[in-house]
């Protein structure tokens, strides 16, 4: 079976600094993909950023970047220059292969960015 | 192009009642999941479509849930008879292959409470 932890259920940080949201996984396939989704209070979950398990080079989009760790089975998500709207809920996923299977999520980190 | 539509956006009910939910994908995913989302909780898979075949439906509790996916395109999800532990809110989302990953996209959700 495939488990995300994510063992920080909350977390704080000011407009402009920069936050890291940490992410475990177990597995024992050797091909899948990693995402990190962001959910607002409205509720729609937002595709963050994704990572495939066979690259090396860690995922970056804009202000969202990862350090995926394979060997360690880590997969944190650092948020530069934090803004007011990136207040929400984060959920770190993993699905193996490449196929359409569900997506297997984390609990979730409660991200609060204050003025 | 237009995201994941779902209806309603909440619903309150009586316990033992009927209810059903809508999902729209976006337009040319072949692939429907839904979702439950307990509070404080991660996603969870009740199950998965690819077009009108009902593939992964391992979590859905048959006893009182039912889904159908005519055409490959829109599908529903019914409670009968809802419970007190069906208040939730149900996610739909579908996906698309990106490259070498297939990438899932959520719509807002139905909030349902159960009185």
């Amino acid at each position: 079976a495939q488990t995300v932890t994510q063992s920080q259920p909350e977390m704080s940080v000011q407009e402009a600094e920069t936050v890291t949201l940490s992410c475990t996984y177990d597995t024992s396939e050797n091909n899948y993909y990693l995402f990190w989704y962001k959910q607002p209070p409205s509720r729609q979950m937002i595709l963050v950023i994704r990572q495939e398990a066979y690259k090396q080079q860690n995922a970056t989009e804009n202000r969202f970047s990862v350090n995926f760790q394979k060997a360690a089975k880590s997969f944190s998500l650092k948020i530069s220059d934090s803004q007011l709207g990136d207040t929400a809920m984060y959920f770190c996923a993993f699905i193996y292969s490449n196929s359409g299977y569900a997506l297997n999520f984390g609990k979730g980190t409660s991200l609060l960015v204050t003025p | 192009e237009a995201g994941v539509v779902q209806s309603p956006r909440y619903k309150i009910i009586e316990k033992k009642q009927p209810v059903a939910f809508w999902c729209n994908p976006i337009s040319g995913h072949n692939t429907l999941y839904w979702y439950r989302q307990n509070l404080g909780q991660g996603p969870e898979l009740l199950i998965r479509y690819e077009n009108e075949e009902a593939v992964d439906d391992s979590q859905l509790p048959k006893d009182r849930f039912s889904a159908e996916r005519l055409k490959g395109v829109d599908s529903t999800l019914k409670i009968q008879p809802a419970e007190l532990g069906d208040s939730a809110v149900y996610l739909c989302a579908s996906s698309r292959r990106d490259g070498h990953v297939y990438t899932q996209y959520f719509g807002p959700g139905t909030r349902l409470t159960v009185l």
